[in-house]
């Protein structure tokens, strides 16, 4: 069971360039989110989803896009790297019990520290 | 808006010693959860504990244990018989209760800025 699968590990990117942060996992949730992690700040939600379709944005959205095309997969695109968006990145999923309530444990990623120069 | 306090940046024990973080938060939610996470130097989320506040008992998880103050909004992780492999950076976070059908929203957490733990020999 691989849980919360992130790619790449690591990452320079020059002012300018995109690229997209990969995030698949094979739990079968619902509720997929990004995080970014900068010193001092703790975690902060970019955007998330709730299920295939749909996402919204969370506190920092400004620079990022997503889409959620399947259960599994959530990736992050960056549009236009910049230095302020030098960071870690962590992708986060949770599920929904069969009450419906939301089982709030989050499973996280092991993280993509991003650079932008 | 939730907001999450932890006024500890940093803290350093003794091995074998007890150590209590602080978290404080602030919401108008009657029902929620509140967690702590320990971010280890290998950079990896791992859920310590997790509190429902409808509960009135604490949780405790082997040597974690919580002090879950409704009335106060306070949310203290004890560590027990600190080991040199509890040193990492510890998260507490805070989530609303909720039952939302599929393309609900509001699924979000809200951390605090973490207290960095360093257990010494």
């Amino acid at each position: 069971n691989a849980g919360v699968t992130q790619t790449p590990k690591f990452q320079v990117l020059k002012t300018g360039q995109s690229m997209t942060l990969q995030c698949a996992q094979d739990m079968n949730h619902e509720y997929m989110s990004w995080y970014r992690q900068d010193p001092g700040m703790g975690l902060r939600l970019i955007h998330y989803s709730v299920g295939a379709g749909i996402t919204d944005q969370g506190e920092v959205p400004n620079g990022y896009n997503v889409s959620r095309s399947t259960t599994e997969d959530f990736p992050l695109r960056l549009l236009s790297a910049a230095p302020s968006q030098t960071s870690v990145y962590f992708c986060a999923s949770s599920y929904r019990s069969i009450g419906g309530q939301v089982l709030a444990e989050a499973f996280f990623g092991q993280g993509t520290r991003l650079t932008v120069v | 808006a939730q907001t999450v306090t932890q006024s500890q940046p940093e803290m350093s024990v003794q091995e074998a010693e007890t150590v209590t973080l602080s978290c404080t938060y602030d919401t108008s939610e009657s029902n929620y959860y509140l967690f702590w996470y320990k971010q280890p130097p290998s950079r990896q989320m791992i859920l310590v504990i997790r509190q429902e506040a409808y509960k009135q008992q604490n949780a405790t998880e082997n040597r974690f244990s919580v002090n879950f103050q409704k009335a106060a909004k306070s949310f203290s992780l004890k560590i027990s018989d600190s080991q040199l492999g509890d040193t990492a950076m510890y998260f507490c976070a805070f989530m609303k209760h909720l039952r939302v059908p599929s393309g609900g929203s509001n699924y979000k957490l809200t951390f605090g800025k973490g207290t960095l733990l360093t257990v010494n020999p």
